[in-house]
């Protein structure tokens, strides 16, 4: 069975630091991987994706990035926090060619 | 552009009663999704609906899909305080999904 894992669950970071979130999905090859961001009471925001090793999509400009240097290893970065990247972070899965997400438990970012 | 619409954004109900979520969207497609978020938790998947007409049903909750209305229906039957949580509806649009703001639910004793 696939599995996701994503850490960590919780993190407080004071502005200007840097950022590293990582996540690696097991139990299949060549996924979609997807970051997203959660502010608080509201919906999704699809940060980046990607679709092969190298290859990342950005959806929303801002100061974070996203690699993919393994087939099923997604990372978030950051140079300088903002207070404004607060929020929930959720890193997603989905088959090669489809769209049904499947979601890792979550980073919660504090910038204080 | 797609863009998808979920009413009511907020519901307080009280247990036993029935009600829906509805979800619209803008364009066509003809795969839909349904989450549920629980407090401070991650989403996880409830329903696939991949064709005019899906039906899918799970305890007290069942979704359906109307490609040709474009619109789906997450109703929920008899509530009980357990699936109090956020629903989001998302569509698939070119291989990418479109969410919905989400739906808050309440459903008090």
């Amino acid at each position: 069975s696939q599995t996701i894992h994503q850490w960590p669950a919780t993190l407080v970071q004071p502005v200007g630091s840097p950022l590293s979130l990582e996540c690696t999905v097991e139990g299949t090859s060549n996924p979609n991987l997807y970051w997203y961001r959660q502010a608080a009471g509201r919906g999704l925001q699809l940060l980046f994706y990607s679709v092969g090793i190298g290859q990342i999509s950005s959806e929303v400009p801002q100061n974070l990035s996203a690699s993919r240097p393994q087939d099923r290893q997604f990372i978030l970065s950051s140079k300088k926090l903002l207070l404004s990247d607060s929020g929930f972070y959720l890193c997603a899965w989905s088959y090669s060619g489809g769209t049904e997400a499947f979601f890792g438990q979550g980073t919660r970012l504090t910038v204080v | 552009e797609l863009k998808v619409e979920q009413n009511p954004l907020f519901l307080s109900m009280q247990e036993g009663k029935n009600y829906t979520i509805y979800c619209n969207y803008s364009t066509t497609s003809d795969r839909l999704y349904w989450y549920r978020q629980d407090p401070g938790k991650s989403l996880e998947s409830l329903f696939v609906l991949l064709s005019n007409g899906a039906v899918k049903q799970e305890g007290r909750l069942m979704a359906s899909l109307d490609t040709k209305a474009r619109l789906s229906t997450l109703h929920i039957t008899a509530a009980v305080h357990d699936l109090s949580a956020t629903y989001f509806c998302a569509v698939d649009s070119n291989y990418q999904l479109i969410w919905g703001a989400g739906t808050k639910l309440i459903i008090k004793p």
